[in-house]
């Protein structure tokens, strides 16, 4: 069945630092891909999607790119802040608008 | 955005009683609303699939006598955890894509549920 893998965490960052969070995917079919954030004691909010290959996801100085040839949707920011300190999952949209997630990636950023 | 509340935020019971939580999509109608369990430092698995109107579909290994789903109305879903146990214990989750939304989810903000 549908599957997302995420690299495991948590990542430690200090601020400014570069980051990259690896997703890959197996899916039947053209799924739609998203990266969501749940920043401490809050609910997931999105934070960028694409729809189809080549795609590119882009918000708050996130990008990812839909890569169909490698079957990943990377999350990557040039420059994190201490705010971005949460935890990152990436999913895809399965049959009948389910959302399959990966096991989440935990970033702290420190100052 | 779209706003999804939850209602209680967290809860805590006895084990061997029920509890009920709320998932309401505030400023759209939503005909199909999900369900999450999210344990600690783990991922959201979902449930099950609440549709207005008639009855929930169930993730394989999900109990559908233990977790009752309720989907009475387009902005209304609710799940209700019968004869709860420590094990159910947990933080659960719902969502709903607005119409036209691109499966984009909107998720709201988790109920704790923690049986003694």
């Amino acid at each position: 069945g549908d599957s997302v893998t995420q690299m495991e965490g948590p990542v430690t960052l200090s601020e400014e630092a570069f980051l990259t969070i690896n997703c890959t995917y197996t899916a039947t079919g053209y799924p739609s891909l998203f990266w969501y954030v749940q920043y401490p004691g809050e609910g997931l909010q999105l934070l960028l999607k694409a729809t189809k290959a080549d795609d590119k996801g882009s918000n708050k100085g996130f990008e990812a790119t839909y890569r169909k040839e490698t079957t990943s949707f990377h999350l990557e920011k040039g420059s994190v802040q201490v705010s971005d300190s949460a935890v990152y999952f990436c999913a895809l949209s399965g049959g009948y608008n389910k959302l399959i997630f990966g096991a989440g990636t935990r970033l702290a950023v420190h100052p | 955005g779209a706003v999804v509340s939850q209602h209680p935020s967290w809860v805590i019971c006895k084990s061997g009683t029920s509890v009920k939580i709320e998932c309401r999509s505030l400023d759209f109608q939503a005909t199909t609303m999900f369900w999450y369990r999210q344990f600690p430092k783990q991922s959201l698995m979902l449930m099950a699939t609440s549709n207005e109107g008639s009855k929930a579909t169930y993730e394989q290994g999900v109990e559908k006598d233990k977790f009752l789903i309720n989907h009475a109305s387009l902005t209304l879903s609710t799940l209700t955890v019968t004869s709860a146990h420590p094990e159910d214990s947990s933080f659960y989750i719902c969502s709903a894509a607005p119409p036209g939304s691109d499966n984009e989810q909107f998720f709201g903000p988790g109920t704790r549920l923690t049986v003694l």
